[in-house]
């Protein structure tokens, strides 16, 4: 089945510092990846739509700076938390619709960031 | 405006019993509807979907019942295991294109033994 790869699955950075997380499509290509951010006991909450080629839709209220969405290839995107603080520690979760499931969405593992 | 409404917020069922979870939509132009599966730590699995040109769904222990007319549909799982303990989001969207998912805000089942 389709599998979206999420790297790092834990991080730990200082505050001030960047921290990349990658979100990597295996066997399909994805030219649309979605970016979501969910606290504990709560709903996914979407950050942006990362477009193949093109710049990312950020949702109403998402710092477009601090959030920084690449899409460089069919089969990556990234997203850069720049200058965290600890009010960024979250759960952060991509994914992309799968052709394999039949146009259904496919997650990633999420990555937990924790900014100390 | 939430676009996605669920119910319940939590749900306490024992072992072997029907757990059922409701979801309500807004938009009329979302035809595909998904229910995910998350554990703590994880990120959200697909456990079942449906279009809305059929009423029911089954996979195995999983059902989806869709009232188009009422703008409603459920997640019915049989003979819940503890096994099957999480977080369960509903979902809806356009089926084409490059739409985001609207998620309701999740429902958290215990099956006690």
């Amino acid at each position: 089945g389709a599998v979206v790869s999420q790297h790092p699955s834990r991080v730990i950075c200082k505050s001030g510092t960047s921290v990349k997380i990658e979100c990597r499509s295996l066997d399909f290509q994805a030219t649309t990846m979605f970016w979501y951010r969910q606290f504990p006991k709560q709903s996914l909450m979407l950050m942006a739509t990362s477009n193949e080629g093109s710049k990312a839709t950020y949702e109403q209220g998402v710092e477009k700076d601090k959030f920084l969405i690449n899409h460089a290839s069919l089969t990556l995107s990234t997203l850069t938390v720049t200058s965290a603080h600890p009010e960024d520690s979250s759960f952060y979760i991509c994914s992309a619709r799968t052709p394999q499931a039949n146009y259904g969405y496919t997650f990633g593992s999420g990555t937990r960031l924790t900014v100390v | 405006q939430q676009q996605v409404k669920q119910s319940p917020q939590s749900l306490i069922v024992q072992k072997g019993g029907i757990s059922i979870i409701n979801c309500a939509y807004e938009n009329t132009a979302f035809d595909y509807f998904p229910w995910y599966q998350q554990f703590p730590g994880k990120g959200p699995a697909l456990l079942i979907a449906i279009r809305p040109d059929v009423s029911e769904k089954k996979e195995g222990r999983f059902t989806i019942s869709f009232n188009k007319s009422a703008k409603q549909f459920s997640l019915h799982i049989m003979d819940s295991q503890p096994g099957d303990s999480a977080t369960y989001f509903c979902a809806a969207t356009k089926a084409s294109g490059s739409y985001q998912l609207t998620f309701g805000k999740g429902t958290k089942l215990s099956v006690i033994p």
